[in-house]
């Protein structure tokens, strides 16, 4: 079965600094990767898409098929990116989303 | 602009009490999803609708239900609340396709069994 892991429950980093938010994930065929975003007391969204291949918000996500992983990346951390991350998978014939446990990005002053 | 409503945003039901939580979009979307949201676990789909009266089972459906009467209104049924049932609740829709799935949520309900 298909399955999503985000490693760091948390990760915290100073303004300025870069980020990285992991995701690693389990499937035998070729999947299509989601990044969503959830600020505080707003609804879960999409951030980026692996088939888009487009950067947002200043944030990138490169799809590794070797090592099966979908990391979020961002070279300059800004206080307003604070939120939680979570990465998700679909495929053919899926049609719902499978999620990982989420990363909370928490970016200090 | 997508809306996906979702009726109440607190509720606090008691244990055994049927439950109903009720989501609305309105952009036409064939595909509607349950989902509890809850610390260290992430999403799980409890179920979805993929057409009119079309349900299909996600990865936790036990003790609860779904209804799909309507294409905009999505219902999940708690059939017999229990205590480990308290989580957050987020309704989403989409069309159908995967490679273009963006999936649109609801605000949440958040649901306390006592």
């Amino acid at each position: 079965a298909q399955r999503v892991t985000q490693p760091e429950k948390l990760l915290s980093v100073f303004k300025g600094a870069p980020v990285e938010l992991k995701c690693n994930y389990s499937y035998s065929g070729s999947p299509e990767l989601f990044w969503y975003v959830q600020y505080s007391r707003q609804r879960l969204q999409l951030l980026l898409r692996h088939i888009s291949r487009e950067s947002i918000k200043g944030f990138t996500a490169d799809l590794n098929k070797g090592e099966t992983s979908f990391h979020l990346k961002k070279p300059f951390a800004q206080e307003e990116d604070s939120a939680m991350y979570y990465c998700a998978l679909s495929y053919t014939g899926r049609r719902a989303l499978t999620f990982g446990s989420g990363t909370r990005l928490q970016v200090q002053p | 602009d997508v809306k996906v409503t979702q009726s109440s945003r607190y509720l606090v039901k008691r244990t055994g009490e049927k439950v109903f939580l009720e989501c609305v979009q309105d952009m036409d979307h064939e595909n509607m999803f349950w989902y509890r949201q809850d610390p260290g676990l992430g999403l799980r789909l409890i179920y979805f609708s993929y057409d009119v009266k079309m349900k299909e089972k996600g990865d936790i459906p036990e003790g609860y239900s779904v209804s799909r009467e309507k294409k905009e209104r999505f219902s999940l049924i708690l059939e017999s609340a229990s205590t480990n049932q308290t989580s957050m609740y987020l309704c989403a829709s989409s069309f159908p396709g995967f490679q273009n799935t963006e999936a649109f949520f609801g605000q949440g309900t958040r649901l306390t069994v006592v």
